[in-house]
């Protein structure tokens, strides 16, 4: 499988908490995108970071890419208890399918108040 | 601006009737993409439209399909129902013009009984 593969599964942290997750993927990719998903609703796009970017920063969110590594990792800073969500990481493949989006199960993250 | 919208938001269905789900992108926008979520899959992509034209779908059978409409807006039918197809379904758009971000919809939560 293409997808992104999110891990861990689920990060429970107390409010103020720092929470970082991670996404590991399989071939060269043109951009690999961030998004948020809360219960069972749409997703919201969070963050897009090129194939030559190292880091991102976007208000409380830091996303680094490793491509040697192919991997990501989406940093929340002082999390708040509405951070509370599921989040994917999702993967543009270089090619053809760059505007094609793969996606994972998620890290499904609890803010504790 | 308007977001996605989908129709219905929630529907029901019995094995072997057909589903018809709608979507309405963005204005502007020309792509969209259609997803299926079930419990515990993450999101599986399932159709690519884009200027009316279907350009790649996902490992589904053909009892999925879709059309993309002159205004863009775009139309997931899923024949003879089966009861693992019960999801949320989501769509999302794109612009040719502005980038790789997908826009999500609110998703059609299908049950089928």
């Amino acid at each position: 499988s293409q997808q992104g593969e999110e891990d861990p599964q689920a990060l429970s942290i107390q409010e103020g908490e720092n929470a970082t997750m991670n996404c590991s993927y399989k071939t060269s990719i043109n951009n690999l995108q961030w998004y948020r998903q809360n219960s069972g609703r749409g997703l919201v796009h969070l963050i897009l970071i090129r194939s030559n970017e190292r880091e991102k920063h976007s208000g409380r969110l830091r996303v680094t890419l490793d491509t040697s590594k192919k991997s990501s990792s989406l940093l929340i800073t002082a999390s708040r208890a509405a951070d509370t969500a599921s989040y994917f990481c999702a993967p543009a493949y270089s090619g053809a399918g760059s505007y094609q989006l793969t996606f994972g199960k998620g890290t499904k993250l609890s803010v504790i108040p | 601006e308007a977001g996605v919208t989908q129709s219905p938001t929630h529907l029901i269905k019995t094995r072997g009737q057909q589903a018809t789900l709608r979507c309405s992108p963005i204005s502007g926008h020309t792509s969209v993409y259609w997803y299926q979520q079930a419990l515990g899959l993450g999101l599986q992509f399932l159709l690519w439209y884009d200027e009316g034209e279907e350009r790649n779908r996902g490992n589904f059978p053909p009892r999925f399909s879709g059309r993309q409409f002159p205004n863009y807006s775009s139309e997931l039918n899923v024949n003879a129902l089966e009861l693992e197809d019960s999801a949320l379904y989501l769509c999302a758009s794109r612009s040719r013009t502005a980038g790789e971000t997908q826009y999500f919809g609110p998703g059609t939560r299908l049950l089928v009984l």
